[in-house]
């Protein structure tokens, strides 16, 4: 079972590029979400999907931007990349529409922005 | 949205018990609480949840009190590989919306 993948594990990245971090997931779960943490600040959302064809804003959604053609993927594009899109990108899911619902999260992406 | 308050970082020695207690004043009606574990480089992994009184699984057992303004996540007999960041959080589960708030999280430090 793979349950979350993301790609690519780490990357770098030139300020200006374009860049998409890639989600997938195998479990069929209609919510997913992408996060980023920094150092000191914790997980931050950045953008939500409750199901497939939909997409909303989290905390931090500026300068990033999602599509949720699918109910497996879930891609996190960077139009152009900053240095302060330096982090480390979790993806998550859950099957929202459970009460126990629990998010599984994916290994991550890290990034580094000069 | 509600927001948590834990502290920041923990120390205990193995075998002991330990207690992390996470403030959400202003938690709502249809709001649970969940906590996650997060050890270094990888994503967090989900521990408990509950909604009120108290919560036990084969990781961990949750206390909350009637008023649900602060939880308690409680693990038995801690071992160094309980080194971790811990996560408490309030879901939003209202109108099918389900954004959580990480925030900062408690760095437990198991010490031998």
């Amino acid at each position: 079972i793979a349950g979350i993948t993301q790609a690519p594990t780490s990357q770098i990245l030139a300020a200006g590029r374009r860049m998409t971090l890639r989600c997938t997931q195998d479990m069929r779960h209609n919510a997913m979400y992408w996060y980023r943490q920094d150092l000191g600040l914790g997980l931050r959302l950045i953008h939500y999907s409750n199901t497939a064809g939909t997409t909303g804003k989290g905390e931090v959604p500026d300068g990033y931007s999602v599509s949720r053609a699918n109910t497996d993927d879930f891609p996190l594009t960077l139009a152009s990349a900053v240095p302060s899109q330096t982090s480390v990108y979790f993806c998550a899911s859950n099957p929202g529409a459970d009460e126990q619902e629990t998010q599984y999260f994916g290994p991550g992406t890290r990034l580094l922005v000069l | 949205l509600a927001k948590t308050t834990q502290p920041i970082s923990m120390d205990s020695y193995e075998g002991q018990e330990v207690n992390i207690t996470c403030s959400h004043n202003n938690i709502a009606t249809n709001d649970y609480i969940t906590w996650y574990q997060q050890f270094p480089s990888q994503g967090p992994r989900f521990i408990i949840q509950g909604y009120k009184t108290k919560v036990t699984n084969e990781v961990a057992s949750l206390f909350i009190p009637a008023d649900r303004k602060s939880s308690t996540l409680s693990l038995p007999r801690v071992s160094l590989s309980d080194t971790a960041v811990y996560y408490c959080l309030v879901g939003d589960k209202g109108s099918g919306t389900y954004k959580y708030i990480f925030g900062t999280g408690t760095r437990l430090k198991v010490l031998a």
